[in-house]
C-alpha cells in the first residue's frame, strides 16, 4: 500500500515568497504531524491534527507558519515570507490513532532551500 | 538544555563490529522510547521500540532502556554496510521529541 506522499520533494524560494508544503497521509490515519529537521539535526515537532482539529501548534516557530487539514486527509504547511532560517527538510508523519505509542509513518520530506 | 541528548558521531567501523548507540534524555514521566533509521534523503523508520524499562531483541539490534539513570541504548551485531544511516533516538510525548541524530558508516 501506499506510504505517506510529500510534495514537491524540493523547493527553491527567494526570500519574502510564500511556500506551501503538501502532505497526503496513509489512508484511514487519524493522526497527522509535521516536523522541521536542520541539517545534521533530528526532527523537531511543529504541529499536530487529529483528523481535521489542530491540537498542537506549540512547535510552530513564528506566525509565518501556518498548517492545515480541512477534511481531516490531505494536509498543507504554509510559510509565509520565507526567511533563510526555514531552510530545512519538512517531514509529514501520520499514525493511525492518537496513542502515544502509535508509530509514525514518515514520508520522504520537502527539501526547502530560501535563497 | 535539550530533552534528548544523543553522541552526535559520526561513527566508522567495519563490518562485522559490534555498534553501541546512546541516548539520554531528562524528562522521568516518559514511557515511550524509540529508535528510528533515516537514510540520506529519506523520511525516519522506525525500528524499535520500547515500553518502560527494559531490553527488546529483533534480529540483529537490541534496544535498551535504563529508566533509573534516563539512558538509552541501541545495540547492532555483526554491523552491515546497509546498517550505514543516521540512527535517531526519539521519546514519544504523543508527538516524537527526537535526538540530534548520530550518523553511522559500516565499511566493508
Amino acid at each position: 500500500g501506499a506510504g505517506v506522499s510529500q510534495s514537491p520533494r524540493y523547493k527553491v524560494a527567494k526570500r519574502g515568497q510564500d511556500v506551501a508544503l503538501r502532505c497526503d497521509p496513509i489512508s484511514g490515519h487519524v493522526s497527522l504531524f509535521w516536523y522541521q529537521q536542520a541539517l545534521g539535526q533530528g526532527p523537531e515537532f511543529l504541529t499536530y491534527f487529529q483528523n481535521e482539529a489542530q491540537l498542537d501548534k506549540s512547535g510552530l516557530p513564528s506566525d509565518r507558519f501556518f498548517a492545515e487539514r480541512p477534511e481531516g486527509s490531505v494536509s498543507t504547511l504554509k510559510i509565509q515570507r520565507t526567511q533563510q532560517e526555514d531552510s530545512a527538510v519538512y517531514l509529514c508523519a501520520s499514525s493511525l490513532e492518537t496513542s502515544g505509542s502509535d508509530e509514525q509513518f514518515f514520508g520522504p520530506g520537502t527539501r526547502l532551500t530560501v535563497l | 538544555q535539550k530533552e534528548v541528548e544523543q553522541d552526535p558521531g559520526p561513527l566508522s567501523v567495519p563490518e562485522g563490529a559490534i555498534v553501541s548507540l546512546n541516548c539520554t534524555y531528562s524528562n522521568s514521566a516518559f514511557q515511550y522510547f524509540m529508535w528510528y533509521r533515516q537514510y540520506s534523503r529519506k523520511g525516519p523508520e522506525l525500528l524499535m521500540y520500547t515500553y518502560s524499562s527494559g531490553n527488546k531483541e529483533d534480529g540483529r539490534f537490541t534496544a535498551q532502556v535504563d529508566k533509573s539513570s534516563k539512558y538509552i541504548s541501541l545495540f547492532i551485531r555483526d554491523s552491515q554496510p546497509s546498517d550505514s544511516a543516521t540512527y535517531l533516538c526519539a521519546i514519544s510525548d504523543n508527538k516524537l521529541i527526537f535526538g540530534a541524530g548520530t550518523r553511522l558508516a559500516v565499511h566493508p
